[in-house]
């Protein structure tokens, strides 16, 4: 399977733990993007990379969310201090240019 | 701040009957995508378009684009069950810093019933 893989695929963890997700792109794909996406809701951007280069946050990307892509291939995404608000799907996409975006099968988070 | 409007957000239908999805944004853009989405799932890509009168078709699904009314519209021919799903719109949005991200409708539920 060459598509957009992300780990784990669910997470439940008590409020204040920190987390850390991983989103492996299609191999050939330079941008990397995060998304999170609540209940009933559209995903919504939280930031962007280009290669190794994070190019946007978003300003629902609070200071307790650090996300890396080193080397331009595999990033993560890590929470720290996790709050209740912070349960939701977090999506992952890569694209190549402006193809469009595909997206990873997402990991759910529940913060208890 | 671009912003994307779809109705109507909850949709059931007969099987066999026809019926159109309305995506509405409001600032110029020429890339529009259509997804869906099961439910646990994550997003499937149904159509590109990239330009003003673009028109794309997939079995029962056909998908326009009036750049200038910033209108997108998603088209159900005579429905099956399978097509039973949530589907967004998203609108591709340039940012200040020259990054690309996609704005996203709060999707249409679409309930296919026998």
């Amino acid at each position: 399977d060459t598509g957009v893989s992300q780990d784990p695929r669910h997470k439940i963890t008590k409020r204040g733990q920190n987390v850390t997700f991983r989103c492996d792109p299609i191999s050939e794909h330079n941008r990397l993007y995060w998304y999170r996406q609540t209940l009933g809701q559209g995903p919504e951007f939280l930031t962007y990379f280009q290669n190794e280069a994070q190019l946007e946050k978003s300003r629902l990307l609070s200071d307790r969310f650090s996300a890396e892509r080193p080397k331009g291939s595999f990033s993560t995404l890590e929470i720290q201090r996790t709050e209740q608000g912070d349960s939701a799907m977090y999506l992952c996409a890569s694209s190549f240019v402006r193809v469009p975006q595909y997206f990873g099968p997402g990991t759910r988070l529940l913060v208890l | 701040e671009l912003k994307v409007e779809q109705n109507p957000l909850f949709l059931s239908m007969q099987e066999g009957k026809n019926y159109t999805i309305y995506c509405n944004y409001s600032t110029t853009s020429d890339r529009l995508y259509w997804y869906r989405q099961d439910p646990g799932k994550s997003l499937e890509s149904l159509f590109v378009l990239l330009s003003n009168g673009a028109v794309k078709q997939e079995g029962r699904l056909m998908a326009s684009l009036d750049t200038k009314a910033r209108l997108s519209t998603l088209h159900i021919t005579a429905a099956v069950h399978d097509l039973s799903a949530t589907y967004f719109c998203a609108v591709d949005s340039l940012t200040q810093g020259g990054s690309e991200k996609l704005v996203f409708g709060k999707g249409t539920k679409l309930t296919v019933n026998p």
